[in-house]
């Protein structure tokens, strides 16, 4: 069974840069979250998609976040003009609709640690 | 709203050591689930554990067992005779599927640290 990958797994920027980073789910499931997780905290829902449709976004997502997931496959995370408040650890995860035990277990990716100078 | 408290920060153990993570949560929602996440020094996020509200049966996995008490609302999380290989951090989260929400709310984590 292949995991959630994320890439990059580490991305150094400048303020002020844009960022993308792209997260494949588990090939069998159809709902696909973002979250962040700064040091110390545990992780902040950002967004979610049910196939390509994102169906729910958290106040934290600013007008310098997007995310699209194309074809309901994999998903990428756009940050633009980044600030230092976006350094960050950005964990993707997915999850299966289908009825069954593991229901909306979500399972997580190794994640994206952002570090905005 | 929803909120999950994990009033232990940090906890040293000694190995073969029994250990108590408690985890408190609020929520209006009838139906939902709680969850026990690891998070090791590699940083990946590994599930444990799902419970249904309504299901308050306690469950044990190895040296793993969870105490589920809708009464208080806590989900404790009990480590048998711990391991080096427990040091992480835990987290636990709670969804509310009755609202048809699908993000998780985390607690702010315990450290554990087990010494050997």
């Amino acid at each position: 069974d292949t995991g959630v990958s994320q890439d990059p797994r580490h991305k150094i920027t400048k303020r002020g840069q844009n960022v993308t980073f792209r997260c494949d789910p588990i090939s069998e499931h159809n709902r696909l979250y973002w979250y962040r997780q700064t040091l110390g905290q545990g992780p902040e829902f950002l967004t979610y998609f049910q196939n390509e449709a994102q169906l729910e976004k958290s106040r934290l997502l600013s007008d310098r976040f997007s995310a699209e997931r194309p074809k309901g496959s994999f998903s990428t995370l756009e940050i633009q003009r980044t600030e230092q408040g976006d350094s960050a650890m950005y964990l993707c995860a997915s999850s299966s609709s289908l009825a069954g035990i593991r229901t909306d277990t979500q399972y997580f990716g190794p994640g994206t640690r952002l570090t905005v100078l | 709203a929803q909120k999950v408290t994990q009033a232990q920060t940090e906890i040293s153990v000694v190995e073969k050591e029994d250990v108590t993570l408690d985890c408190v949560y609020e929520t209006r929602d009838t139906t939902y689930y709680l969850f026990w996440y690891k998070q090791p020094p590699s940083g990946e996020l590994v599930f444990l554990i799902r419970r249904n509200s309504f299901d308050e049966q306690n469950e044990i996995s190895g040296r793993y067992s969870w105490n589920f008490q809708k009464s208080t609302s806590s989900f404790n999380f009990t480590i048998t005779a711990s391991q080096v290989v427990d040091s992480a951090v835990y987290f636990c989260a709670l969804s509310e599927a009755g609202t048809g929400r699908r993000a998780l709310t985390f607690g702010s984590g315990t450290r554990l640290q087990v010494q050997p």
